[in-house]
């Protein structure tokens, strides 16, 4: 069935750092795939989002590219900060029929100064 | 858009009481979602709507739970009678399909449940 696995947490960075959250996604069709971001007492934000193979996702410093080949949708920033503290997940959906989204477990980024 | 209303924020209550949870979605959306969120199973679907109709309810864990959506403005999940064991934060997301896109979910604050 359609699944998304992602990196387990928690991931502890300082200042500045350079992130990396891995997502691999199983499907038997061609999803959309997101990221949600989850801030503390708040629910959850669309943070970026990929509709096809070989898109790039982008918003506020961060990136992930929809990687067929390897069914990935890894999640970067290059200098993260403390305001990015917060839990992350990815997720896919399906363009048409169910309009559900299949959830990762969540990643919880804590950026110390 | 005032975005996802859900309320109330936070509730105690004791087992074996009525709850009662409501959600507001985003005016023009056709889909609500209902979730559930422990430490434990992290996010749940509990149930869906499309046009205030039920699609599925899968996620509904036994029958002290159930969903309902009058119209395209309210919906409500109830637990009746509430275990300690349900608590947790229940989500209420909208969004707007249609044919062919890929739809964006948009989260309520969420209602934290306390059953004790």
């Amino acid at each position: 069935g359609d699944s998304v696995t992602q990196m387990e947490g928690p991931v502890t960075l300082s200042e500045e750092a350079f992130l990396t959250i891995n997502c691999t996604y199983t499907a038997t069709g061609y999803p959309s795939l997101f990221w949600y971001v989850q801030y503390p007492g708040e629910g959850l934000q669309l943070l970026l989002k990929a509709t096809k193979a070989d898109d790039k996702g982008s918003n506020k410093g961060f990136e992930a590219t929809y990687r067929k080949e390897t069914t990935s949708f890894h999640l970067e920033k290059g200098s993260v900060q403390v305001s990015d503290s917060a839990v992350y997940f990815c997720a896919l959906s399906y363009k048409t029929g169910a309009n559900n989204l299949f959830f990762g477990t969540g990643t919880r980024l804590t950026v110390i100064p | 858009d005032a975005g996802v209303i859900q309320s109330p924020r936070h509730e105690v209550t004791e087992m074996g009481q009525e709850v009662t949870l409501r959600c507001k979605p985003i005016s023009g959306h056709d889909y609500l979602f209902w979730y559930r969120q422990t430490m434990m199973r992290g996010l749940e679907l509990l149930i869906y709507f499309n046009n205030n109709v039920p699609i599925d309810d899968s996620g509904m864990p036994e029958d002290r739970f159930s969903a309902k959506m009058p119209n395209a403005s309210f919906s409500t999940l109830k637990i009746q009678p509430s275990e300690p064991r349900d608590s947790a934060v229940y989500f209420c997301a909208s969004s707007l399909g249609s044919g062919g896109r890929a739809y964006e979910q948009y989260f309520g604050p969420g209602t934290r449940l306390t059953v004790t």
